[in-house]
């Protein structure tokens, strides 16, 4: 079975500072990795994505990801935090292969992002 | 381009009343859809999937059920809701990555 894991429930920077949020995973063959944010009371809303090819994402309001297929790591970076990225951070992984469990995109259980003016 | 819609954007429903949330989808044809709780502003609950009309998949046995009567419609339903029914619903349409629409926020009370 696939699982995500975000170590931190919470992480806290300083407006300016470059933030990580992490995000380790299981899966069967070859991942597909995403990462959503959610604002309160809000559906989630897609991020980026490693499909294949360059390790490093680049994805929506300045944040990327890095792919470690070694780690099996996914973790979401900002090289300068804003007061507006606060919100609750979501990584998501299911397998590349197409068979039935490739209906299953598991969600990691959400890291709070703080960012202290 | 595509868009997904689901409403109401928020209930408050007394315990032992039906439940019907409705998730659409447009500009897209035979979608994959899903049926997530959220429950505590936290982890991503998978309740139903489906990936045609009337192709319904449970994920977690409870007091809910779903319904696809059109290609690009999902129903979320229940007969009698529960207090812990309550939560954060989210509808979504996933090709690869997911498209989620703006989720209900369901109150038994």
């Amino acid at each position: 079975a696939q699982s995500v894991a975000q170590p931190e429930d919470q992480v806290n920077v300083a407006e300016g500072n470059p933030l990580t949020v992490k995000c380790t995973y299981s899966v069967s063959g070859n991942p597909y990795l995403f990462w959503y944010v959610q604002y309160p009371n809000r559906g989630l809303q897609f991020l980026l994505k490693y499909i294949t090819g360059d390790n490093l994402v680049k994805g929506s309001y300045g944040f990327e990801a890095e792919f470690n297929k070694s780690q099996t790591s996914f973790h979401l970076k900002k090289p300068s935090a804003l007061v507006s990225d606060s919100a609750l951070y979501f990584c998501a992984v299911r397998p590349k292969y197409s068979g039935a469990g490739s209906y299953q995109l598991t969600f990691g259980k959400g890291t709070k992002l703080s960012v202290i003016p | 381009s595509q868009t997904i819609h689901q409403w109401p954007a928020t209930l408050v429903q007394p315990v032992g009343s039906p439940l019907s949330l409705e998730c659409t989808v447009e500009g897209t044809s035979n979608p994959n859809l899903y049926w997530y709780r959220q429950a505590a502003g936290r982890g991503l609950q998978l309740l139903f999937y489906s990936v045609g009309i009337g192709q319904i998949s449970s994920e977690v046995p409870q007091n809910l059920s779903a319904s696809r009567p059109q290609d690009r419609q999902f129903i979320l339903s229940s007969k009698k809701l529960l207090l812990s029914d309550s939560g954060f619903y989210l509808c979504a349409w996933r090709p690869k990555e997911a498209f989620f629409g703006q989720g209900t926020r369901l109150t038994v009370v």
